[in-house]
């Protein structure tokens, strides 16, 4: 199985701040990653699939990348809109998400 | 635009089986792959399994024995059996579509199920 890690757990950060999100997942992954963005009381919502292309309707503010093992989001200028929880997800034989990153103000 | 809507008890007593059914709207079945995802309270997601289009099946290693999901492609709907369910199993359910390589692009709104007596 494997397993995704994100760090860190909680980033405080302000608005028009960049953010940088980590996901390093137990072994070396296709570039099949996905970011889910979720804000309380509702449902995630897809940012970013295979790595780096951003879902329909997501702002360009919000960017992937990585390979192998180590994979990164970054939101370029954080808007108040921002501030939620992060996960990352896998696609091997099955899916796996990671633990999350809660951005905060 | 594809909605899919969530449907089933929201109280399950211990050692019963959990049952919900999500209906597909305004979209087709085929090319993708329908699957449970779950959120216990104040934690993260948790994959429960897919249905392919198809009918395979494909379920976390660590519910496999208890998780069955089901296709009706006559009524656009899958479904979900989870049996010998304890507290553990207390969470917020969602139905969700993936296409391979394009990640989970459809959500549901998420039903809460308490496993309580």
């Amino acid at each position: 199985e494997i397993v995704l890690t994100q760090s860190p757990a909680t980033l405080s950060l302000s608005p028009g701040e960049r953010a940088t999100l980590s996901c390093r997942a137990s072994q070396s992954i296709n570039s099949y990653l996905a970011w889910y963005q979720q804000k309380p009381g509702q449902a995630p919502r897809l940012l970013i699939y295979d790595t780096s292309n951003r879902a329909t309707g997501i702002p360009a503010r919000f960017s992937g990348s990585g390979s192998g093992t180590d994979f990164t989001l970054t939101i370029s200028s954080l808007e108040p809109e921002d501030f939620a929880v992060y996960y990352c997800q896998q696609r091997s034989n099955w899916l796996t998400f990671g633990g999350g990153t809660q951005v905060e103000i | 635009q594809v909605q899919l809507q969530e449907s089933g008890p929201g109280l399950v007593k211990p050692s019963e089986t959990l049952s919900l059914t999500c209906s597909i709207s305004g979209g087709s079945i085929s090319d993708y792959y329908w699957s449970w995802i779950r959120q216990p309270p104040g934690k993260g997601l948790d994959w429960i399994g897919y249905i392919f289009f198809s009918g395979n099946t494909n379920y976390n290693p660590s519910l496999k024995s208890r998780v069955t999901i089901s296709l009706d492609t006559s009524k656009n709907q899958f479904s979900l059996n989870l049996s010998s369910v304890t507290a553990a199993d207390t969470a917020v359910y969602y139905c969700a579509r993936e296409r391979w390589l394009y990640g989970v692009d459809v959500w549901s709104r998420g039903t809460t199920v308490t496993v309580s007596s």
